[in-house]
């Protein structure tokens, strides 16, 4: 299996642009989890999806954030508009129900 | 409330064990995890514990758990250079993964 696919890697952009990331989560998995890493509030859970439904989303910052599931092998992270203190990365990591999860290589978002 | 606390920085020499500590507050955590990010890379699952054991060995890695105490630590034997990474303690509390701020381990050669 090739794991947690994140794309993009890395994402530089202006303020006030749309961003999209995406995830393809591991094959089987009915869990999709988004966080962010930052320096000064660590690794934060923003969504968490349970078999392509959003359960709690109370870790989205704002309304500027906005995530779907559309099916179960993909999901993305959409912010809109983007401000520079959005720059983080952003992991998204799946599970099955052994509650252990798997995480992406994360995208390194630079919003400028 | 959640939260897991972790020492922020950790050296050691190449062949000496390390010691990571880790405390935590939810008693009702069912397990503990710890992960490992190399620079640049996502969190790789190194180990976890069952919320009912006191010690589990993997290898180079050992984790004690002290209940009581909510604390967690995690052993690396022999490290190596390849060991230099942040570790992360996390508990779980039901379908959430909560995170403490990670330990820099840098090992010296």
């Amino acid at each position: 299996d090739a794991g947690v696919i994140q794309s993009p890697r890395h994402e530089v952009t202006e303020m006030g642009q749309e961003v999209t990331l995406r995830c393809k989560p591991i094959s089987g998995h009915n869990s999709l989890f988004w966080y962010r890493q930052t320096m000064m509030r660590g690794l934060e859970l923003l969504i968490y999806f349970n078999n392509n439904v959003p359960i709690d989303d109370s870790g989205m910052p704002e309304d500027r954030f906005s995530a779907k599931m559309p099916n179960a092998s993909f999901s993305t992270l959409k912010i809109q508009p983007s401000e520079p203190r959005d720059s983080a990365v952003y992991f998204c990591a799946s599970s099955s129900d052994s509650n252990e999860q798997f995480f992406g290589p994360g995208t390194r978002l630079t919003v400028l | 409330g959640e939260d897991v606390e972790q020492s922020l920085f950790l050296s050691v020499r190449e062949g000496d064990s390390s010691v990571i500590n880790c405390t935590y507050t939810d008693s009702s955590s069912t397990y503990l995890y710890w992960y490992k990010q190399e620079p640049g890379a996502g969190l790789q699952l190194l180990t976890y514990i069952f919320s009912n054991m006191d010690m589990k060995q993997d290898q180079r890695l050992t984790v004690l758990l002290n209940k009581k105490d909510k604390h967690l630590s995690l052993r690396i034997a022999d490290t190596q250079t390849g060991d230099s990474a942040i570790y992360f303690c996390a508990e779980s509390i039901g379908y959430k993964l909560v995170f403490g701020a990670g330990t820099i381990l840098r090992v010296k050669s």
